[in-house]
């Protein structure tokens, strides 16, 4: 099983560049979610899907946009990248029905810096 | 609004001591909790969980956790620590399955020979 796979690994951007972390899963899972990570303030979440076609703002959405057509994919988009956006970014997915226990699988992580 | 408290961004203990990570929630009604822990240039991996049914329970590599109700707790244990055990490790919280999921700021568990 891939589980959740993030491209790139690395990525180094200049402000205002734009770019896109892709992230897909295999596990058929409904809820999908992007978080960043900064240290000292944990995973933050930024964008979160609970299904085709329906996501929802986290805690620090600005600055990223996502969509989700397809249950596997969960693109986060940055439209003009700036230097607060240099972190490293998870995506992370699970099951959403009410016979889980709602536990997330991680990818391995995108480390963008942006110059 | 949802939130999850970890005390102590860094916590040391000796080899072979008692390991004490703390989390408390802010919720009036029992979430899922989880706690992750988090190996040097890794991802996430899930250590244990708390849905419904026994209040005590038990991860991977000798931790475990007790949801208390009462306190809005989920601490994590380890009777003795291992050098191994050094990570920094993350309480989350979930409302429901298909909700979002909020993580702590992180406990970073330094083990001293």
């Amino acid at each position: 099983n891939a589980g959740v796979t993030q491209t790139p690994k690395f990525q180094v951007l200049k402000t205002g560049q734009s770019m896109t972390l892709q992230c897909a899963q295999d596990m058929n899972h409904e809820y999908m979610s992007w978080y960043r990570q900064d240290p000292g303030m944990g995973l933050r979440l930024i964008h979160y899907s609970v299904g085709a076609g329906i996501t929802d703002q986290g805690e620090v959405p600005n600055g990223y946009n996502v969509s989700r057509s397809t249950t596997e994919d969960f693109p986060l988009r940055l439209l003009s990248a700036a230097p607060s956006q240099t972190s490293v970014y998870f995506c992370a997915s699970s099951y959403g029905d009410r016979g889980s226990t709602g536990e997330l699988f991680f990818g391995e992580g995108s480390r963008l810096t942006v110059l | 609004a949802q939130s999850v408290t970890q005390l102590g961004s860094h916590v040391s203990v000796s080899e072979g001591a008692l390991v004490l990570l703390r989390c408390n929630y802010s919720s009036s009604v029992p979430p899922y909790l989880f706690w992750y822990v988090q190996y040097p240039n890794q991802g996430l991996q899930l250590l244990l969980k708390y849905t419904t049914g026994a209040t005590l329970v038990k991860g991977i590599n000798g931790f475990e956790a007790e949801f208390k109700k009462s306190e809005t707790s989920f601490h994590l244990t380890k009777p003795s620590a291992h050098m191994s055990d050094a990570a920094e490790y993350f309480c989350a919280v979930r409302y429901s399955s298909a909700s979002k999921i909020i993580f702590g700021s992180g406990t970073r568990l330094s083990i001293r020979p």
